[in-house]
């Protein structure tokens, strides 16, 4: 039963265009989202966060949006970059579950920025 | 300025076999995480500690222990290895669980038991 869905394993587009990543949650109490971006043979580095409150949140070249009603977010980069080639993963808590909140992880998807 | 520091970076286990993955932070954070990451997997919480002497289990803790003595150290011991345990095991920590403080993670040991 995966609660966080990355649909797409890959994606591949050309240096300097736009970049969308997908995302879907199933439990409705999360309320808390995180992107991770991991490169080969390293631990994952935080990159963006949202919380429900908001509907966007905006870090340099990297947007995430999220959709309530959908159970959905997204994440732009742009414009891509060579070096943001990775795996990108998203995770999802509930804040309500206090100290004892655990990120729950999607399976990733992995970017390729072509120059 | 380390982070988290995980040793070692690759192992080969015999099935049967016992051995420590050791963790350590030098960020002073209170909350410690191990999650493993199977092939084509997102990661999965083994085992967390929210401040020295406090450990819980995650989501997959069958095969391991861990321990939480010091705020910087927090070992994962495997008491007797198994083909299933073949993975990479991230360790990772955060000062707490705010919204503004994301869990950094160290680069993963990739163990396989053979």
């Amino acid at each position: 039963d995966q609660q966080v869905k990355q649909n797409s394993p890959s994606l591949s587009v050309q240096e300097g265009r736009i970049s969308i990543l997908n995302c879907d949650y199933t439990n409705s109490m999360f309320d808390y989202f995180l992107w991770y971006k991991k490169y080969p043979a390293e631990g994952p580095t935080f990159l963006i966060s949202i919380s429900s409150i908001k509907d966007k949140n905006e870090d340099g070249r990297f947007t995430v949006f999220l959709n309530k009603s959908a159970k959905h977010l997204s994440l732009h980069i742009v414009p891509s970059q060579p070096g943001d080639s990775a795996v990108y993963f998203c995770a999802a808590t509930s804040t309500n579950a206090g100290n004892n909140r655990k990120l729950i992880w999607g399976l990733g998807t992995s970017l390729a920025v072509n120059p | 300025n380390a982070g988290v520091t995980q040793t070692p970076k690759f192992r080969i286990l015999k099935i049967g076999q016992s051995m420590t993955l050791q963790c350590t932070q030098d960020m002073n954070h209170n909350y410690m995480y191990w999650y493993r990451q199977d092939p084509g997997m997102g990661l999965k919480l083994i085992y967390y500690s929210v401040g020295a002497g406090i450990t819980d289990k995650g989501e997959v803790p069958n095969g391991y222990n861990v321990s939480r003595s010091t705020t910087e150290d927090f070992p994962l011991r495997l008491e007797l290895a198994a083909p299933s345990q073949t993975s990479v095991y991230f360790c990772a920590s955060s000062y707490g669980q705010g919204l503004n403080q994301p869990q950094h993670f160290g680069d993963g040991t990739r163990l396989s038991i053979l």
